[in-house]
């Protein structure tokens, strides 16, 4: 089945720099990676997703990069900010459609 | 809308006791989930119901039970606690899901309720 690696574990940064989170997975069907963000004490929340067929999107700040061949994918913040620290989880979505969460960044932003 | 709605938020139980997480979800999403998330591990899949009267094992069941009580409400039960069962646990719903077509895959996910099992 679908294996999903994240790191870092944890993640800290001066406010302003860029942060980015890398994640590889292992099934070469799996066609859909969210990103999710957890603040302390609340469930996660999507915050960015893609699909197979793009390699790129971008929101504001964040974007996500998808390299299918490699099989990873990349979540990047710029201009960081303090509300920005929470722990970050990527997914993929496997062949039963079932989403595979890594272990998790724990992002740090310092004023 | 409230969106996926969790009770309790907290529970502690002594080995053995058993207790019913409710879930109750009001986007009239076909679809969802339970998960259990613990420190290091991400976010494990325990049950999840693709549709009204449907449910299926995730990667971790042993030790749980779940109801799809109708399409808003889904339950999951430990019937006898044990402390490996000590842990956060999360409801998700989302409009599409495993086997279905639906116009979105997005999971929206519940506030989460702290267990503890002594």
């Amino acid at each position: 089945g679908e294996n999903v690696e994240q790191h870092p574990s944890t993640l800290s940064v001066q406010e302003g720099d860029s942060a980015v989170i890398k994640c590889t997975y292992s099934d070469s069907a799996s066609n859909y990676f969210p990103w999710y963000k957890q603040e302390l004490g609340k469930g996660p929340q999507l915050i960015i997703d893609i699909r197979s067929n793009v390699g790129e999107k971008k929101d504001q700040r964040i974007a996500v990069t998808l390299n299918k061949t490699a099989k990873h994918f990349s979540l990047h913040i710029t201009e960081t900010q303090p509300e920005d620290s929470a722990v970050y989880f990527c997914a993929a979505r496997d062949s039963s459609y079932k989403l595979i969460f890594g272990s998790g960044t724990r992002l740090l932003v310092r004023p | 809308n409230a969106g996926v709605t969790q009770t309790p938020k907290f529970q502690v139980l002594k080995t053995g006791q058993s207790m019913t997480l409710q879930c109750a979800q009001d986007m009239n999403h076909n679809s969802m989930y339970w998960y259990r998330q613990d420190p290091g591990m991400g976010l494990r899949l325990i049950y999840y119901s693709a549709s009204e009267g449907t449910t299926d094992k995730g990667e971790v069941p042993n030790g749980y039970n779940v109801s799809r009580l109708n399409k808003r409400e889904f339950s999951l039960r430990l019937e006898s606690a044990a402390p490996s069962q000590t842990s956060v646990y999360f409801c998700a719903s989302s409009e599409g899901g495993p086997g279905l077509a639906g116009a979105s895959y997005e999971q929206y996910f519940g506030p989460g309720t702290r267990l503890t099992v002594t």
